[in-house]
């Protein structure tokens, strides 16, 4: 079974710089895609970036970027130019390319705090 | 804006109680999900269906029971709350995660058994 381990519980930042979220899974499959997801307090979850596993290029979205390093099963989320709003949840997400068997497997997420 | 809704946003209910949690998509999704999930905690997958007349459980045990008689649907009952069943429900929709596809998320149910 695949496995996702979010090895940060809490994380700080100051506005404006930059922090980078951890991620190791584990999987025996070469074809799956990975997700971030943020829970912002109170609101809904939603995608911050995804990156297919055959994609050497690291995936960036804006102020987020990740480093994916197939090798050692890392996918590490960098935010840049942290804001308040950047404030929530962050859950590292695994989806294997099963076909119709896929489905996602979450971390236990990490709570990043931006402070002023 | 995700079309996944949730109803109640919150509910107060006695032991013993049989309470079922709504959950609709209007994206057309086949695989729905119903995570269980303590505040500001890890996400527990407790159901999940593939489509129509499909469910199967998921990786935490619950004593929750799901159907999935229409694609747009995937209510979640209890037939018998507890206090231990106090939590955050969340439901979710998607297309096929294992090719990149986005999973949407519902704004959740606050259960609150006393």
């Amino acid at each position: 079974a695949q496995t996702v381990t979010q090895s940060q519980p809490e994380m700080s930042v100051q506005e404006a710089e930059t922090v980078t979220l951890s991620c190791t899974y584990d999987t025996s499959e070469s074809d799956y895609y990975l997700f971030w997801y943020k829970q912002p307090p109170s609101r809904q979850m939603i995608l911050v970036i995804r990156q297919e596993a055959y994609k050497q290029q690291n995936a960036t979205e804006n102020r987020f970027s990740v480093n994916f390093q197939k090798a050692a099963k890392s996918f590490s989320l960098k935010i840049s130019d942290s804001q308040l709003g950047d404030a929530a949840m962050y859950f590292c997400a695994y989806a294997g390319n099963t076909g119709t068997a896929s489905k996602l497997t979450f971390g236990t997420g990490t709570r990043l705090q931006v402070t002023l | 804006e995700a079309d996944i809704y949730q109803t109640p946003r919150y509910l107060v209910i006695g032991t013993g109680k049989k309470i079922t949690l709504e959950c609709s998509q209007t994206m057309g999704h086949d695989k729905m999900y119903w995570y269980q999930q303590d505040p500001g905690m890890e996400l527990h997958l407790i159901h999940y269906s593939y489509g129509v007349n499909s469910t199967e459980k998921g990786d935490l045990s619950s004593e929750s029971t799901v159907s999935r008689i229409r694609t747009e649907h995937f209510p979640l009952t209890l037939e018998s709350a507890r206090p231990s069943h106090t939590s955050q429900y969340l439901c979710a929709s998607s297309e096929q995660p294992g090719v990149g596809s986005e999973a949407f998320f519902g704004q959740g149910t606050r259960l609150t058994v006393v």
